[in-house]
């Protein structure tokens, strides 16, 4: 089974630092990893995945995401955070050994940027 | 990606009642999937749509409460059945885009639902 936690409810941050949001994963073969996030009032948008390749994936919005393979986390980053990005992020994996296509999700983060 | 579009975006309905939610893709997709959030939660999958044969649903989901149709590979729907307060939540329609290993879901707007 394919698992996925969020450890914070909520992450606050001050305009202008750096954020991060975690994730770990738990799958038994090899996964795909993504973040959405969710605007009040909207449907998820997407914002980054990992597949293959290089471990730090670059998404929209200036977001960042690192895969860490012996630590099994994902966790989303920005250098300098916006008030525009306070909004409720989650993280989602597919295990892609499975055949199973479609995503779990996280329990989701909700991220406040404070002026 | 595939543009998704949901209607309607929100209802109120009794309990009791059913609701048919409809989904949109503006180009053919591979899979179609519903997904529920209910108040302050996460997503759950509810079901995958397969076009032109019955749904795959998952464990605590059952096709007499949630049936769902997909009679081509840009349209779906979803009907909550027989509703209850507890059913009161966001469903989400998704999409899943293969193109070259890049594989993605993206998500409609979501259909705001609330049971009185």
């Amino acid at each position: 089974a394919q698992s996925v936690a969020q450890p914070e409810d909520q992450v606050n941050v001050a305009e202008g630092n750096p954020l991060t949001v975690k994730c770990t994963y738990s799958v038994s073969g090899n996964p795909y990893l993504f973040w959405y996030v969710q605007y009040p009032n909207r449907g998820l948008q997407f914002l980054l995945k990992y597949i293959t390749g290089d471990n730090l994936v670059k998404g929209s919005y200036g977001f960042e995401a690192e895969f860490n393979k012996s630590q099994t986390s994902f966790h989303l980053k920005k250098p300098s955070a916006l008030v525009s990005d306070s909004a409720l992020y989650f993280c989602a994996v597919r295990d892609i050994d499975t055949g199973r296509r479609a995503l779990t999700f996280g329990s989701g983060t909700r991220l406040q940027v404070q002026p | 990606s595939a543009v998704i579009s949901q209607k309607p975006s929100r209802d109120i309905c009794q309990r009791g009642t059913s609701l048919t939610i409809q989904c949109q893709v503006d180009s053919q997709v591979t899979m179609m999937f519903w997904y529920r959030q209910q108040p302050g939660q996460s997503l759950t999958l509810i079901a995958t749509a397969n076009q032109g044969s019955e749904a795959t649903y998952e464990s605590g989901f059952v096709i007499d409460k949630f049936p769902i149709s997909r009679p081509n590979l840009t349209f779906s729907t979803l009907t909550v059945s027989n509703m209850s307060p507890e059913d009161s939540s966001i469903y989400l329609c998704s999409d899943f885009v293969a193109s070259g290993g890049a594989e993605t879901q993206y998500f409609g707007p979501g259909t705001r639902l609330l049971v009185l």
